[in-house]
């Protein structure tokens, strides 16, 4: 089975501040695909990013950054310079890539951080 | 120009009662979900669907049946409402066949509240 754990119940920043989401997941797929998803007030879940097991590459878009790390069964999520919209519960998600087996095409959600960022 | 859509987004009911909730897709996906998260925010996947044909299967009571007249439309049908089934509910799709490879879309979701 896979699993998925998010730390930080709640962290709280003022604006401007940078701030790390932990994600650690477990699994034993060799294969396997990791994500974050954005949970604003409004209630909706919004894809943020997706990466392969066999990409270790950091990726950044904007503000946003990631750090994805095999050897620690980590994939952590840094805001850079926070601002109030980026107020939401961030979920880490994991899906698992080996074909035929029971965590194939399932998201597994870690618990989710709320994020509050004060103005 | 809505990419997962579910209708309705609030359903208020009592115990005992049938519904439905609606979902439908317009991004030509050929994988769709459910997916319910309860009070404290967890997530869990209940159903999937593959060009209407069921592929997941999480442990779920009975009373809940999932359908889908097409590859573009999932529906949850929820027969004999219970407290416990108070939750918001969610609807996915992805792109292909091969599901895990592929991001799901999340609808906006639809939250049920049993009295």
């Amino acid at each position: 089975a896979q699993k998925v754990t998010q730390a930080q119940t709640e962290i709280s920043v003022v604006e401007k501040e940078d701030v790390t989401l932990d994600c650690v997941y477990e699994t034993r797929d060799t294969t396997y695909y990791l994500f974050w998803y954005k949970q604003p007030p409004s209630g909706e879940l919004v894809f943020l990013i997706r990466r392969n097991s066999f990409d270790e590459q950091n990726e950044i878009s904007g503000r946003y950054s990631w750090n994805f790390q095999k050897s620690t069964s980590s994939f952590n999520f840094t805001i850079t310079a926070s601002q109030v919209v980026d107020s939401a519960v961030y979920f880490c998600a994991l899906s698992g890539g080996n074909a035929g087996g029971t965590s194939y095409g399932k998201l597994t959600f870690g618990q989710g951080t709320i994020l509050t960022v004060h103005p | 120009d809505t990419a997962v859509s579910q209708t309705p987004k609030y359903l208020v009911t009592q115990m005992g009662n049938d519904k439905s909730i609606k979902c439908e897709q317009n991004l030509g996906h050929d994988t769709m979900y459910w997916y319910k998260q309860d009070s404290k925010k967890f997530l869990k996947i209940m159903f999937s669907y593959n060009n209407k044909e069921l592929i997941i299967n999480e442990t779920v009571p009975n009373r809940f049946s999932p359908k889908s007249p097409d590859k573009a439309h999932l529906n949850l049908h929820i027969n004999s409402l219970e407290l416990g089934d108070s939750a918001v509910y969610f609807c996915a799709s992805s792109l292909r066949t091969s599901g895990a490879t592929d991001t799901q879309y999340f609808g906006p979701g639809t939250r049920l509240t049993v009295l």
